[in-house]
Order: C-alpha cells, then sequence, then structure tokens
C-alpha cells in the first residue's frame, strides 16, 4: 500500500542532545513537508522540499535542520538548539499541484526528558 | 498573508445531532479550500476540498460549501455518530502552481451516545 511512514512512533530526548526524525513515502511525491503540532495551535510549517535536493524554512524553522538526498525519504533533525523541543510532529508529502491534498504520516511524540 | 479562522471547541454534541464547524479565511487569491480530520494520536485525514467557489465538498456524510463572497468553507453533517469524535482541521492552499497548506487552530468535536 502506498502511503507515508513516520518513525519512531515515540521518540524520548534528552537536553542537549540532537535527534532525527524519519519520513518516508513511496506514493511518488515531489513535495515533502514537515509541521509541529502543539495543543491548541493547530499545525505550523517547520520545512518544505519541493523537489530533490532543495529545500525552504517555513514558519518554524529555528533550531532544527533537513535533508532531501532522495525524493522518498525527509527526515528532520531537532537540534539542541530548539528551546522547546516537546511536540507532535508531522509529516506530509503531495503532488506538486496547489489544487491537490496532502497526505500525513501517523506522525512522531517527541518528549524532552 | 493568507489565514484560516474557526471556531473553538470543543463542540460536545449528542448522538445524531446537527454539526456545524464554522470556517472563515483570508487570501490574496482564489484558494483551495479543504477539511481535514485528526483521530487521537494519529496524522491527517483528508475530509473534504472544494477548489473553486460555489464548489460543494461531501464526505461520509459530511459537506461543506466554498462560499466566495463571505470567504466560509463551513463543515456539516445532519447526524453525528459516535466515531465522529475526532479533531477538525480548516485548511487552504492556494491554486495556482505549488503552496503550501495553511491551517487553522482545529475544533475538537466530541460525540456521546
Amino acid at each position: 500500500d502506498g502511503g507515508i511512514t513516520q518513525s519512531p512512533k515515540y521518540l524520548f530526548r534528552k537536553e542537549g542532545q540532537n535527534v532525527t526524525l524519519s519520513c518516508e513515502q513511496n506514493l511518488n511525491h515531489d513535495a515533502m513537508y514537515w509541521y509541529r503540532q502543539d495543543p491548541g495551535q493547530g499545525l505550523r510549517l517547520i520545512y518544505y522540499s519541493q523537489i530533490v535536493n532543495d529545500f525552504q524554512k517555513g514558519d518554524i524553522a529555528e533550531g532544527y535542520s533537513v535533508s532531501r538526498e532522495k525524493k522518498e525519504s525527509f527526515p528532520l533533525t531537532v537540534t539542541s538548539a530548539q528551546k522547546n523541543p516537546t511536540a507532535f510532529y508531522l509529516c506530509a508529502s503531495s503532488i506538486r499541484d496547489g489544487n491537490t491534498e496532502a497526505f500525513f504520516g501517523q506522525g512522531t511524540r517527541l518528549t524532552v526528558v | 498573508g493568507n489565514s484560516v479562522t474557526q471556531m473553538e471547541g470543543p463542540v460536545t454534541l449528542s448522538e445524531e445531532a446537527f454539526l456545524t464547524i464554522n470556517c472563515t479565511y483570508t487570501a490574496t487569491g482564489y484558494p483551495s479550500l479543504f477539511w481535514y480530520v485528526q483521530y487521537p494520536g494519529e496524522g491527517l485525514q483528508l475530509l473534504l476540498k472544494a477548489t473553486k467557489a460555489d464548489d460543494k465538498g461531501s464526505n461520509k456524510g459530511f459537506e461543506a460549501t466554498y462560499r466566495k463572497e463571505t470567504t466560509s468553507f463551513h463543515l456539516e453533517k445532519g447526524s453525528v455518530q459516535v466515531s465522529d469524535s475526532a479533531v477538525y482541521f480548516c485548511a487552504l492552499t492556494m491554486g495556482s502552481g505549488y503552496s503550501t497548506l495553511t491551517f487553522g487552530k482545529g475544533t475538537m468535536l466530541l460525540v456521546s451516545p
């Protein structure tokens, strides 16, 4: 079945550590996105990528980094510079057409301990 | 910039009641409009969409009509079920070329038997 796979589902990080969240899609989509979800704040865009080896900052990119070396993969690194990383992270993908919907993964819940 | 405003929740209803969740938007141009649903601990799923004025999106008994004159896309369902309990997000993307999704903050719906 085609879809988006995020891993792990739950992740715990000690303060000061970097951590990488995985996102893989087999939908042959060009565009991929990372969103952060906090209670009562909806979804906020962290980074997005339209094609391989290219990506752009979203609204809240500080403290995060990404790479897009393959069309299928768009990993997100939460660095120690991110002051409040505890959140639910959602990866999505879409074809490059503004009229079409995005498809979402099941999310990764990151907790700083 | 573009923005989406949804009614605050939670919305609490009894089974078989009528549902309305209000959504209004601000956009430069003519956006495509979407409703996504999120069940507890999961990612977002597309519920319905409309890409031009006066279009009606519908799915699983839910409906929403793209009203350009009132810049609205209200979600309705004639008879809710307990299984409809979830968080509902209104979103937009600009219809021409490539664009990211802009989300509202989400509205939680709780349906009791």
